[in-house]
């Protein structure tokens, strides 16, 4: 079982709906990423969290470190939204850069 | 948008053929990362270089064999590849993590890597 869950694996939602990703982890963590794929490979980091919620735009992501979990709020959802969603967690004892990826959540947003 | 490129795009190889693949950053940053991405997998690390050390080699088989010469270049030399090694190959830099702690991986756009 791998140490990051990310929930649902596969979402498709119509053009403004409100989207929720959702993350768990089993180990104590310095740091969350969420990552965002889009068709082609690239990958661009959305948020870096240690604690409470962050905004940007659309995008809103919480983390709650005493359950171990966090969430990818997309708004208004919109076609381009449409990529794979990944969850990234640095543990507390595996030195700064060894993250341990979710296996990703793709969203499909239809027009 | 990403300060980090990669060649090639895409890439066709046998298993008896050596390649080479490239990335290079513009983004100032002294640490850099090669991850393997396979289907349904999550993305695993591979090396990591910092200062143009290696810091890390993540039990990777020796057909892999990565080259820093600089801060802003990373190479992946390729050869006797088996099939299950296609997959994506990922490249990403950031300040040097023993220096900036939990710094920012900036990826570039992959080489999908298809061995025959």
């Amino acid at each position: 079982k791998n140490e990051v869950e990310q929930s649902p694996q596969n979402l498709t939602a119509q053009e403004g709906e409100f989207i929720t990703i959702n993350c768990s982890y089993s180990v104590g963590i310095s740091a969350l990423h969420w990552l965002q794929q889009h068709p082609g490979g690239g990958i661009v980091s959305l948020f870096m969290l240690s604690s409470g919620k962050k905004k940007h735009g659309r995008l809103i992501a919480t983390i709650n470190i005493q359950e171990k979990h966090s969430s990818l709020h997309i708004t208004a959802s919109h076609p381009r939204d449409s990529a794979v969603y990944i969850c990234a967690v640095l543990p507390l004892t595996s030195g700064t850069y060894k993250y341990i990826f979710g296996t990703g959540t793709r969203l499909k947003v239809l027009a | 948008e990403t300060g980090v490129t990669q060649t090639p795009r895409h890439l066709v190889m046998g298993m008896t053929n050596k390649k080479s693949l490239k990335c290079e950053q513009h983004l100032g940053h002294n640490a850099m990362y090669w991850y393997k991405q396979s289907a349904k997998k999550p993305l695993e690390l591979m090396f990591v270089y910092s200062l143009e050390e290696r810091v890390e080699n993540n039990s990777v088989p020796s057909r892999f064999s990565p080259e820093c010469p600089n801060s802003s270049h990373l190479f992946l030399h390729l050869h006797t590849l088996q099939p299950e090694d296609s997959a994506l190959y990922l490249c990403a830099s950031s300040q040097s993590p023993e220096r900036e702690g939990q710094g920012t991986q900036y990826f570039g756009p992959g080489t999908r890597l298809l061995v025959l």
